[in-house]
Formats: C-alpha cells, structure tokens, sequence
C-alpha cells in the first residue's frame, strides 16, 4: 500500500479564497483523522471519522472549516473564506479502526495564506 | 482531558550515547500509547506502538515502556547515530477524544 496520501503537497491562497485539501486514506482502514500543525500550537486533531461518520468535530476551529468523507477512500477539508491565521501543515493519518490500532500519517499539506 | 508532555523539549547528544525520552500523559485511561518521529517538512513514521495491556515494545535500537499507573512512558535510543536527529511524538489514544499529542522532543545528535 501506498500509505496516507495528501494533496496538494503545497497550497498558496490570498486571503478569502477557498481552499480544498485532499486526503486518501490507507486502504481497508476505517478510521480518518484531520490535524493541523503549528509552532505555536503543536499537533491539534481537527476531526475524526468512523466508517465515514464524522465521530467528533469539535476541533474545528470555526464554521469556515468543513469536512467530508463520501466514501472509504477519499475525505476533503475545506476553509472557506481562507485567512492567514490559518497557514500551517495540515496532516491526515488513518488507523484500522478507533480503539487500539496503529495510525499513519500522511506527508502533510502546508497551506500558506497570504 | 487527556494533557500529554514531553521532557525534555530539546536535546543534544554526541554519537554513540544512550538516551531517553519520555512522555507524560494525565489520563491512564488509555487504549494505546504511540511513538512517532518527524523528520523536519515531513510527515510522522510510526516507530512503536504500545498497546494498553503491554509494558514495553522493541523494535531494532529502539525500546519503549509504558507504565499506566504513573502515566508515563519512555523512549530508549540505544547507541544514537546522527541519523536519529529528529524530532520524537509521542501520542495518547484516549476513549472519546482518539490521538492527543505531546509537543515532541527535538533530538540532535552530533557526529
């Protein structure tokens, strides 16, 4: 398998537009974090889906974060409207399941708002 | 809430040495215990995963125990090489609130 994949790698927005960050997860996992990280802030989980419920989104920042999981394969968070408080690495990790299984990450988007 | 720390912040080691990194966490309420490394602009490599039930995990020069009853856990490096130079996640799967992270230890070790 080819492990968690990201894209973009890299993502440069002004200010106000939208943003659109991909995510694969590793195939036959049903688990789908989000995170975000920042100096400042280390590791956040943003949110996190089961079967592609999402379980728990209470990281989300605000109501301009949003995210899907259409199906077992592919989930997109989305900011809209983009500012630059929001630039950082944006990581998606998938596991087996929620208990006691291993996670993987995926490379990383860094998403830089100008 | 789970709260997960890690000591120290930075460390700096010439090679060869043995070293040890720990992480703190509050709950003990745990289903596992995760220990990552992220190499600087990349992703994190899961290096060992420790599951609730267990004491320790091994895997090549790395060795990582977990004691649920003092919420603590360490990450032995056996005979550092500047390969290792990194920065050192570890990773609390708690009930209801999944992967919470400590703030990582950066490792340096000099040739």
């Amino acid at each position: 398998d080819a492990g968690v994949i990201q894209s973009p790698r890299h993502e440069v927005t002004e200010m106000g537009q939208e943003v659109t960050l991909r995510c694969k997860p590793i195939s036959g996992h049903n688990s789908l974090f989000w995170y975000r990280q920042t100096m400042m802030r280390g590791l956040e989980l943003l949110i996190y889906f089961n079967n592609n419920v999402p379980i728990d989104d209470s990281g989300m920042p605000e109501d301009r974060f949003s995210a899907k999981m259409p199906n077992a394969s592919f989930s997109t968070l989305k900011i809209q409207p983009s500012e630059p408080r929001d630039s950082a690495v944006y990581f998606c990790a998938s596991s087996l399941d929620l208990s006691n299984t291993e996670a993987f990450f995926g490379q990383g988007t860094r998403l830089t708002v100008v | 809430k789970q709260e997960v720390t890690q000591i120290p912040a930075a460390l700096s080691v010439p090679e060869g040495e043995n070293l040890v990194l720990n992480c703190s966490f509050t709950d003990s309420a745990i289903y596992n215990l995760q220990w990552f490394r992220q190499d600087p602009g990349k992703g994190l490599t899961s290096l060992l995963l420790i599951q609730s039930s267990q004491r320790e995990q091994t895997s090549g020069r790395l060795n990582a125990s977990l004691d649920k009853s003092s919420g603590r856990s360490t990450l032995y490096i056996a005979a550092s090489q500047p390969g290792d130079s990194a920065t050192y996640l570890c990773a609390a799967r708690t009930y209801g609130q999944n992967f919470v992270f400590g703030p990582g230890t950066r490792l340096s070790v000099l040739p």
